[in-house]
């Protein structure tokens, strides 16, 4: 398995501000994924991460929004902008180990809990 | 359309009262068949991952197995600290595919 941590465990925030979230794992990965989970829901796909190019974004989450940084194969970011309190979730970044083969597992990250206010 | 339904959405359970949680599928091309712990504020956590019907994987109390349509998650004597969300997530030819999950509560 891999060892992922996250950057802010959880954090407040005011409306109107932005935040980033740091992702960074013990091992060199091909693709980083991006989730939200919203209170009492399933997990939502947000964007996938690949080193060297841009994020690919799922229909409803937009770059303006949601703008993702992949500088090495070890870490990502995701920066949540302009907040208002429907942002309230938590996020979730995952890998596929190995060369991201179509049915390699994705470990999760502890998740960054975000509540807007 | 792919789509991932898990039942029940809550359960409750006595120490030691066996169950088994339920994870209805429909995708094409199904790559992958995957079981997730998920405690109140973490990231879920990997538990299992099924390629085709008829396997079966175990790890202390917790059984799954596979069909062509769903796949169930045995728990056996469940214990107080086998009380979280158990998510299930399948894998089609284009993405990962979660269901909304199965509240497990055990009491002692």
């Amino acid at each position: 398995s891999a060892v992922i941590s996250q950057k802010p465990s959880r954090d407040i925030c005011q409306r109107g501000t932005s935040l980033t979230i740091q992702c960074q794992v013990d091992s060199q990965v091909t693709m980083m994924f991006w989730y939200r989970q919203q209170p009492g829901q399933s997990l939502t796909l947000i964007a996938t991460a690949n080193q060297g190019s841009e994020a690919t974004y799922e229909s409803g989450f937009v770059i303006d929004k949601f703008p993702i940084s992949r500088p090495n194969l070890t870490f990502s970011t995701l920066t949540v902008s302009n907040m208002s309190p429907e942002d309230s979730s938590i996020y979730l970044c995952s890998v596929f180990l190995g060369l991201a083969g179509p049915t390699d597992t994705q470990y999760f990250g502890p998740g960054t809990r975000l509540t807007v206010l | 359309e792919d789509q991932v339904t898990q039942s029940p959405e809550a359960l409750r359970l006595q120490e030691g009262e066996s169950s088994s949680l339920n994870c209805s599928y429909t995708v094409s091309g199904l790559r992958g068949l995957f079981w997730y712990r998920q405690d109140p504020g973490k990231g879920p956590e990997f538990l299992f991952t099924l390629y085709s019907a008829g396997e079966e994987k175990e790890k202390e109390r917790l059984k799954a197995t596979l069909t062509k349509k769903e796949s169930f998650l045995h728990i056996t004597a469940p214990k107080p600290e086998d009380s979280a969300t158990y998510l299930c997530a399948v894998q089609g030819t284009y993405k990962y595919i979660f269901g909304t999950g199965t509240r497990l509560k055990v009491l002692a």
